[in-house]
């Protein structure tokens, strides 16, 4: 079945480690988009690329870098400038442009600041 | 930029009545997408209902339907004849005008009660 794969489901960093949150899409989808999302807050924008090997900045960007070396994945690395990354992270794709279903979601990867 | 407003951090309802969770948004773009997603506890993204800045008919998808008030900015889902598997929370999104980035409201809290 066609689908995003996120992982881990739950991560653990220590303060001041760099941590590479995986998101892979079998969908063959162009655009890969990574949000984060805080308790009982609505979905902000922090990468997205819309064709390999290219990628901008979403709305908090600062202290999260991306990679898209493959059309099928875009890894996301929460690095120690992030100062709060405790979080909800979610990865979605779409084929590019307006489609009708918006975007399909991977199933999420809680990251914990311990 | 697009901006979207949902008003009501949480609603009860009733098992099987149905209930109208509010949407406005703001957008210069002269064409967009609305869309709705359900996010039940477990995390992920469930895609609902789509409505085009241009379609002339409020869209409907089985017991969803969106009230689309284009003059007024607004955007309601509108759940007819609630179930307990209702109660989640719902996100409102905007698309801009290359519809390649997706723009959410901070949530509404549905619980439907027994």
């Amino acid at each position: 079945d066609g689908g995003i794969t996120q992982s881990p489901k739950y991560l653990f960093r220590k303060e001041g480690q760099n941590v590479t949150l995986s998101c892979e899409q079998n969908l063959n989808h162009d655009a890969m988009y990574w949000y984060r999302q805080d308790p009982g807050q609505g979905l902000r924008l922090i990468y997205y690329s819309q064709i390999v090997n290219d990628f901008q900045k979403g709305d908090i960007a600062e202290g999260y870098s991306v990679s898209r070396e493959k059309k099928e994945s875009f890894p996301l690395t929460v690095t120690s400038a992030q100062k709060n990354p405790t979080a909800f992270y979610l990865c979605a794709s779409s084929f590019g442009g307006r489609s009708n279903y918006g975007y399909t979601f991977g199933s999420g990867t809680r990251l914990t600041v311990v | 930029a697009q901006k979207i407003t949902q008003t009501q951090p949480g609603m009860f309802v009733q098992e099987k009545e149905a209930v109208t969770l509010d949407c406005t948004y703001d957008t210069s773009d002269p064409s967009y997408g609305l869309f709705w997603y359900k996010q039940p506890s477990s995390g992920e993204m469930i895609f609902l209902i789509y409505q085009g800045s241009y379609d002339q008919q409020n869209a409907t998808e089985g017991r969803y339907s969106l009230n689309f008030q284009k003059a007024r900015k607004s955007a309601n889902l509108v759940i007819s004849a609630s179930q307990l598997g209702d109660s989640a929370m719902y996100f409102c999104a905007i698309d801009n005008n290359a519809g390649n980035m997706l723009t959410f409201g901070g949530g509404t809290r549905l619980m439907v009660k027994p």
